[in-house]
């Protein structure tokens, strides 16, 4: 149980483009999602934190005009990597949870999207 | 700020070794507390948790970790490591909303 599903695990576009990540809970229903950034050889870096029906909420420094995320229902998130360039390439991972707080469920991680702009 | 520490970058054991992992946490109250582990290329997958109660948490995989208040450390054990064990390891702790976790430690395996 408990499986989170993120699509595509790998993607290479050109500089300026867009990017649309999903995040899937499969068997579960998430009320709060999280995105993730990880740099080679470096920690999770949290980028938002996302209840489903409401805004997103962005860490300090991250751009959320950037990075637009999405969570319109309690089984899918999207993070949305607008006019992408090189220094956006990186490691995103979300992760997924039951309830509001961290002594609801533990999140849930997915598998990860490794995103290359050339 | 609350902050999780893990002060080995990298650890190698032979197989069929004891393995202890430390981490370390500074928080103004308990903190939750997890172990994950990120194979490479992957996500991260639960090992155990620890909220309250018990202070010697059982996870998955044989793995095992002990809630230290005196020391502020959530130390992650196994009695014998596999080769299938080689992989990275993160400590995360936070309060009620979000994790902080810490840089990771690597783990290798000598056959």
């Amino acid at each position: 149980g408990a499986v989170v599903s993120q699509h595509p695990s790998w993607v290479i576009c050109k500089s300026g483009t867009s990017v649309k990540i999903e995040c899937r809970s499969l068997d579960f229903q998430a009320t709060t999602m999280f995105w993730y950034r990880q740099f080679p050889k470096q920690s999770l870096m949290l980028m938002a934190t996302s209840n489903e029906g409401s805004k997103a909420t962005y860490e300090q420094g991250v751009e959320k005009d950037k990075f637009l995320i999405n969570h319109a229902s309690l089984t899918l998130s999207t993070l949305t990597v607008t006019s992408a360039h090189p220094e956006d390439s990186s490691f995103y991972i979300c992760s997924a949870r039951v309830g509001f707080r961290t002594d609801d469920q533990p999140q849930h991680f997915g598998d990860g999207t490794r995103l290359s702009i050339l | 700020a609350q902050s999780v520490t893990q002060p080995d970058i990298h650890i190698t054991v032979s197989e069929g070794a004891s393995l202890e992992l430390r981490c370390n946490y500074s928080y103004g109250a308990t903190p939750y507390l997890f172990w994950y582990v990120q194979s490479p290329g992957q996500g991260l997958q639960l090992l155990l948790k620890y909220f309250s109660g018990d202070t010697l948490v059982q996870g998955i995989k044989g793995f095992e970790a002990e809630f230290k208040r005196s020391q502020s450390s959530f130390n992650l054990r196994k009695p014998s490591v596999h080769w299938s064990d080689a992989a990275e390891y993160f400590c995360a702790g936070g309060g009620s909303y979000q994790l902080t976790f810490g840089k990771g430690t690597k783990l290798s395996v000598i056959p």
